[in-house]
């Protein structure tokens, strides 16, 4: 099966402080995704990887970045947290090349609140 | 851009059948998936329709019109387990190669005994 895990269920910051939150996954899959999920909004993309060391932004990329050093890691940092930024993170990694389904598989999620 | 709609809440039965519907408008169709969302964990891979017609799984079934921009889930002999958020999402031909996804804002399903 294929896992994505990422390293925290629940974070607790304050605001201006820089957060790092990490995924991995245990596929060896080319892309890599950062979603926020809100109520009512659903998932929306932050950035998104696919290949080590690229990445292209998403729809809502403003007040983030992203790191990938390698292919298994995917780290989501925002640098100066702000409270809008309060909502569940998802991180999700797919194959290409498998006919043209190319699945996404999710992390479990991290609820972050800044306060 | 494009933009996906989904019913926000939906309650059936234990046993019946229940349609999810969603609609949407994109400037490049490349395949349609929904997946599956319990409370407080990652979302799981139902169903991808890419072609018209109906994508039958077990009790789970995906139907696609490309014409008309709409796509339902169809759920049969409805389980208590089913209770959870239905999210639909479209790929998009902007690039392919890094399968970009956008998402509905999801459905969620209560069954009642």
């Amino acid at each position: 099966d294929v896992k994505v895990t990422q390293s925290s269920r629940y974070l607790v910051k304050r605001t201006g402080e820089k957060v790092f939150l990490e995924c991995v996954q245990d596929m060896d899959h080319e892309n890599m995704f950062w979603y926020r999920q809100d109520p009512g909004l659903g998932l929306r993309l932050i950035y998104f990887s696919y290949d080590v060391k690229m990445k292209e932004k998403g729809d809502i990329p403003e007040g983030y970045s992203v790191s990938r050093e390698k292919k298994e890691r995917f780290s989501l940092i925002l640098e100066s947290a702000s409270t809008n930024q309060t909502s569940m993170y998802l991180c999700a990694s797919s194959p290409v090349g498998q006919g043209f389904k190319n699945i996404q598989y999710f992390g479990a999620g991290t609820r972050l609140s800044v306060l | 851009g494009q933009n996906i709609d989904q019913p926000t809440e939906m309650t059936a039965t234990e046993g019946a059948i229940v349609q999810i519907n969603c609609t949407y408008q994109t400037s490049g169709f490349n395949g349609l998936f929904w997946y599956q969302q319990h409370a407080g964990e990652a979302p799981t891979f139902l169903s991808y329709n890419v072609l018209d017609g109906l994508e039958e799984k077990g009790r789970f079934s995906s139907f696609l019109s490309r014409s008309k921009g709409y796509s339902y889930l169809l759920l049969k002999e409805l389980q208590m387990k089913d209770s959870a958020s239905y999210l639909c999402a479209v790929r998009d031909s902007r690039n392919n190669a890094g399968n970009m996804l956008t998402f509905g804002g999801g459905t969620r399903l209560m069954v009642k005994p």
